[in-house]
C-alpha cells in the first residue's frame, strides 16, 4: 500500500543551526501538508502544497514539494527553542491522507 | 484552539471496561475522523466519516467501536481492550472528505492507559 516515509526521525540542533526533515511517497500525492505537534500537544495543520516544485515560505521555515510530486521537504533557518517539537508530513493520494512518522526536534539553547 | 473538543482528556481503565471517547468540532465541517498515535510509530487512521456514514474503516479490532450520531459529533466505544491499545487517540475534522486534500484540525487527544 501507499507508505509515506520521513526522515530523520529525530535531530539535535543548537539554538541557531538550521533543520532540514525529508518525505518521501512510494506513489504520486495529490497534495502535501505539514503539521507541528508540540510535546504533549496535538498535530497543529502549517500548510500544504498542490503544485508540482511547489516552494511556500513562513518566515523561518521554507516548504518545497518535489517535481515528481512523491517528496518534500521543510527546513527551518536559524532554528528557535519555540521550534522543538515533532514535524509530521501527510500525504494525500487517493481517498485519504497518510500520515509520516513525523521528525522530532530537540533544540539547545 | 476550541474548534474540536476532546473528552476525557486522560482515561485509565481495565482490561474488562467499557468506556467510550467523545469528540466535538464546531467547525461545520463535514468529514470527521480518529486516529491512534502510539509512541514511536506514524499515526495510524483508524476510521472516517463523512456526513455521519462511515467511509474508512482500517482493519481496527472489534473492540474499537464508533459512532457518528450527526456531523458534529464522534464517539469511539471502547470494550475489552488491552494494554497495547494504550495510547494517545486523537480526533480530527475537515470541511469534507476529498481525496485527503482538505486540512484536518486536530483535537486535544485523550491519553488512554489500559491495565
Amino acid at each position: 500500500g501507499q507508505q509515506v516515509m520521513q526522515i530523520p526521525q529525530y535531530q539535535h540542533v543548537q539554538e541557531g543551526e538550521d533543520f532540514t526533515t525529508y518525505c518521501n511517497s512510494s506513489t504520486t500525492l495529490s497534495n502535501i501538508q505539514w503539521y507541528k505537534q508540540r510535546p504533549g500537544g496535538h498535530p497543529v495543520f502549517l500548510i500544504q502544497l498542490v503544485k508540482s516544485g511547489e516552494v511556500k515560505k513562513q518566515k523561518r521555515l521554507t516548504f518545497q514539494f518535489g517535481e515528481a510530486k512523491k517528496n518534500s521537504s521543510l527546513h527551518i533557518t536559524a532554528t528557535q527553542t519555540t521550534d522543538v517539537g515533532t514535524y509530521f508530513c501527510a500525504g494525500a493520494g487517493g481517498f485519504k491522507t497518510i500520515f509520516g512518522a513525523g521528525t522530532r526536534l530537540f533544540v539547545k539553547a | 484552539e476550541t474548534g474540536v473538543t476532546q473528552t476525557p482528556r486522560h482515561l485509565v481503565m481495565g482490561m474488562t471496561n467499557k468506556k467510550s471517547l467523545k469528540c466535538e468540532q464546531h467547525l461545520g465541517h463535514n468529514a470527521m475522523y480518529w486516529y491512534k498515535q502510539s509512541a514511536k510509530k506514524p499515526l495510524e487512521l483508524m476510521f472516517v466519516y463523512s456526513l455521519e456514514e462511515r467511509v474508512e474503516n482500517n482493519s481496527v479490532p472489534s473492540r474499537f467501536s464508533p459512532e457518528c450520531p450527526n456531523s458534529s459529533h464522534l464517539f469511539l466505544h471502547l470494550h475489552t481492550l488491552q494494554p497495547e491499545d494504550s495510547a494517545l487517540y486523537l480526533c480530527a475534522s475537515s470541511q469534507d472528505v476529498r481525496g485527503g486534500t482538505d486540512t484536518q484540525y486536530f483535537g486535544p487527544g485523550t491519553r488512554l492507559t489500559v491495565l
